[in-house]
């Protein structure tokens, strides 16, 4: 149980297109999911945490505007990077939080690399 | 952002070896969570503690959450090699879901 994935696992794209990354709890609800950044050999930094008929919170330093984060039901929170550019090349991952049982246990989903040319 | 320390960075083992590392922080965390991320792959759960001094085991895996709650511990008992990795501790305040995470420490087991 408590499975979670994302879409595309990989993508790459020209500067100044946008790009929308997935992510889905397969076998539980999350009113609440994560979005992690993580550069190469670095740990993964928070992003912003995305909330199920709400809006999404961001950490300090993050661009809302750059980073758009829907989080259309209780099993999908999807991410997009509005013009893209080559900085915003990384790892990016999501995690969820069941619903049920109340635990504030994240799972993480397999992760999106994303190379902006 | 805000981190965790976690040591040693790195560290290279023979086959069969215990291991041990650990996380501090400044701050005081309402939980403790042990991470294995693998290349190209998102973190997978270890281990969770939820109350200071509990130890907790799963499999050849122990850890256990600090007393003073700002510090945790893992070991991981006659290495394997897929136990190759980064082990990244995790923290979370109470009353959020949010998580601030360890450094990383980079194990690798020479067969």
């Amino acid at each position: 149980g408590a499975v979670v994935s994302q879409h595309p696992s990989r993508v790459i794209c020209k500067s100044g297109t946008s790009v929308k990354i997935e992510c889905r709890s397969l076998d539980f609800q999350a009113t609440t999911m994560f979005w992690y950044r993580q550069f190469p050999k670095k740990s993964l930094m928070l992003m912003a945490t995305s909330n199920e008929g709400s809006k999404a919170t961001y950490e300090q330093g993050v661009e809302k505007d750059k980073f758009l984060i829907n989080h259309a039901s209780l099993t999908l929170s999807t991410l997009t990077v509005t013009s893209a550019h080559p900085e915003d090349s990384s790892f990016y991952i999501c995690s969820a939080v069941p619903d049920h049982p109340m635990t504030d246990t994240q799972y993480f989903g397999p992760g999106t690399r994303l190379t902006v040319l | 952002g805000q981190q965790l320390n976690q040591s040693p960075q790195s560290m290279f083992i023979q086959e069969g070896e215990d291991v041990s590392m650990n996380c501090t922080s400044s701050s005081i965390f309402n939980t403790w969570l042990w991470y294995k991320q693998e290349p190209g792959e998102g973190p997978v759960l270890l281990i969770a503690l939820y109350k200071a001094g509990e130890l907790t085991s799963n499999g050849r895996l122990t850890a256990q959450f600090g007393i003073t709650r700002k510090d945790s511990f893992l070991n991981i008992s006659a290495s394997i090699p897929s136990d190759v990795g980064i082990y990244f501790c995790a923290g979370s305040f109470s009353g959020t879901y949010k998580y601030i995470f360890g450094t990383g420490t980079r194990l690798k087991v020479l067969a």
